[in-house]
């Protein structure tokens, strides 16, 4: 069974830019949350949906938003980015609606320059 | 809201000694617990997993965790550390009727000497 896939990889993106990551949930998997890591803030948790619907939100700004389709693949945004935005953008797939183990991807690398 | 604490940054241990990671947690109820390991540059990998019963639970790679609910600790430990265990862990907290949502502690990023 495949893992939990993340494209791209890396991003070089400009501050003011937006950017669109994605996220393929292992098959059969409904949850994906979705979280940044930074060497000063750790692993933060941004958000997570569950059957196309947001059930979770982290304290992170509007600019930041996500969704999730029929087939449970997910999409993040990042609007008007700022130098503070670069991280490691992670994914994880959960099998149920609550307290399942999560399946993390290899993440996105993104640059803010 | 629930926390997690791991109060060692670093630690270094000699190739074949024992190894034992500290985790402290604040959860009003009883926690669903979590021990990742992430090597450079790669996502998380789970290690293994508290959700109820023994307290003891057994992961991957000879992996163990205690769960003690009177310390609200889960402290991972391995007899034997390998040079391949040099990573980065992470424990991590998931509240009941909280979805999957995960809170994780600051990690201990392990170095393994020869």
């Amino acid at each position: 069974k495949a893992g939990v896939t993340q494209t791209p990889r890396y991003l070089i993106k400009t501050r003011g830019q937006q950017v669109t990551l994605s996220c393929s949930p292992i098959s059969g998997h409904r949850s994906v949350s979705w979280y940044q890591q930074t060497p000063g803030q750790g692993l933060q948790f941004l958000f997570e949906y569950f059957s196309e619907t947001q059930r979770n939100k982290g304290n992170f700004p509007g600019r930041f938003s996500g969704r999730q389709f029929s087939n449970s693949r997910s999409e993040m945004n990042v609007s008007t980015l700022e130098l503070g935005d670069s991280a490691l953008y992670l994914c994880a797939s959960s099998l149920a609606a609550q307290n399942t183990e999560a399946f993390f991807g290899q993440g996105t690398r993104l640059t803010v320059v | 809201a629930q926390s997690v604490t791991q109060p060692d940054i670093h630690i270094t241990v000699s190739e074949g000694a024992s190894l034992e990671l500290r985790c402290n947690y604040s959860y009003g109820a009883t926690p669903y617990l979590f021990w990742y390991v992430q090597s450079p540059g790669q996502g998380l990998q789970l290690l293994l997993k508290y959700f109820s019963g023994d307290t003891l639970v057994q992961g991957i790679k000879g992996f163990e965790a205690e769960f003690k609910r009177s310390q609200s600790s889960f402290n991972l430990r391995k007899p034997s550390v390998h040079w391949s265990d040099a990573a980065e862990y992470f424990c991590a907290v998931g509240a009941r009727a909280a979805g999957n949502k995960l809170t994780f502690g600051g990690g201990t990023r392990v170095l393994v000497k020869p």
